[in-house]
């Protein structure tokens, strides 16, 4: 499982768009990327997977430039709901079957 | 979509005593099962991972005679903190991975318990 960098903690504001980057400088040929998002006291629910480029959803959108390195969830237009914290986690799809959690990113969206 | 039930949601236990914990999955087989204990402010750590029919992989330093895991059935498995003290206060999530799904991520969480030792 490739290790994986986000910033500890960001605030915004209901109405932005907020964007959260998360580092994997090793990532491996067969990894995917996953985000999950974690209310105070429930279980992580997941968001978003991708491999590469773009992909949406009706909740966020995750970018993924070429070389695989970074990616960035983003969330368009937060409200106060969507504070939480937020997993970035990488993994190959095919070999990977357990879940390593890293600290997360705690967001806290402002009125 | 995929659900994954936890019982009891919070639980109060006194110190010694040992306290049960089952994780269901509702509308799918679930293969594998997760074990996951969590402190305030801090992630998920795994504790072990369970197969149907087979026993438990813990993670390291996870004492697989104090945190019993069964999974008995394709669609339960169950904790049990054994001689239970106030250290193992915490939020246990259990997550149920799709048998029939290939994918990574393709967990699904319950919804976690939280046990307070006294």
């Amino acid at each position: 499982l490739a290790k994986t960098t986000q910033p500890i903690s960001m605030d915004s504001y209901e109405g932005q768009e907020v964007n959260i980057t998360c580092s994997h400088n090793n990532i491996a040929t067969n990894d995917y990327i996953t985000w999950y998002q974690q209310f105070p006291s429930q279980g992580p629910r997941f968001i978003i997977q991708g491999y590469k480029t773009k992909v949406t959803n009706e909740v966020a959108s995750l970018f993924i430039p070429a070389d695989r390195k970074s990616s960035t969830l983003s969330l368009p237009r937060v409200s106060l709901s969507d504070t939480a914290v937020y997993y970035c986690l990488v993994g190959d799809i095919g070999r990977d079957d357990k879940i390593i959690f890293g600290k997360g990113t705690r967001l806290h969206i402002l009125p | 979509g995929a659900v994954v039930s936890q019982h009891p949601s919070r639980v109060i236990c006194k110190s010694g005593t040992s306290v049960k914990i089952e994780c269901r999955s509702l509308d799918f087989q679930a293969t594998t099962m997760f074990w996951y204990r969590q402190f305030p402010k801090k992630s998920l750590m795994l504790m072990a991972t369970s197969n149907e029919g087979s026993k438990a992989t813990y993670e390291q330093g996870v004492e697989k005679d104090k945190f019993l895991i069964n999974h008995a059935s394709l669609t339960l498995s169950t904790l049990t903190v054994t001689s239970a003290h106030p250290e193992d206060s915490s939020f246990y999530i259990c997550s149920a991975r799709d048998g029939t799904s290939g994918m990574f991520g393709e967990q699904y969480f319950g919804p976690g318990t939280r046990l307070t030792v006294t």
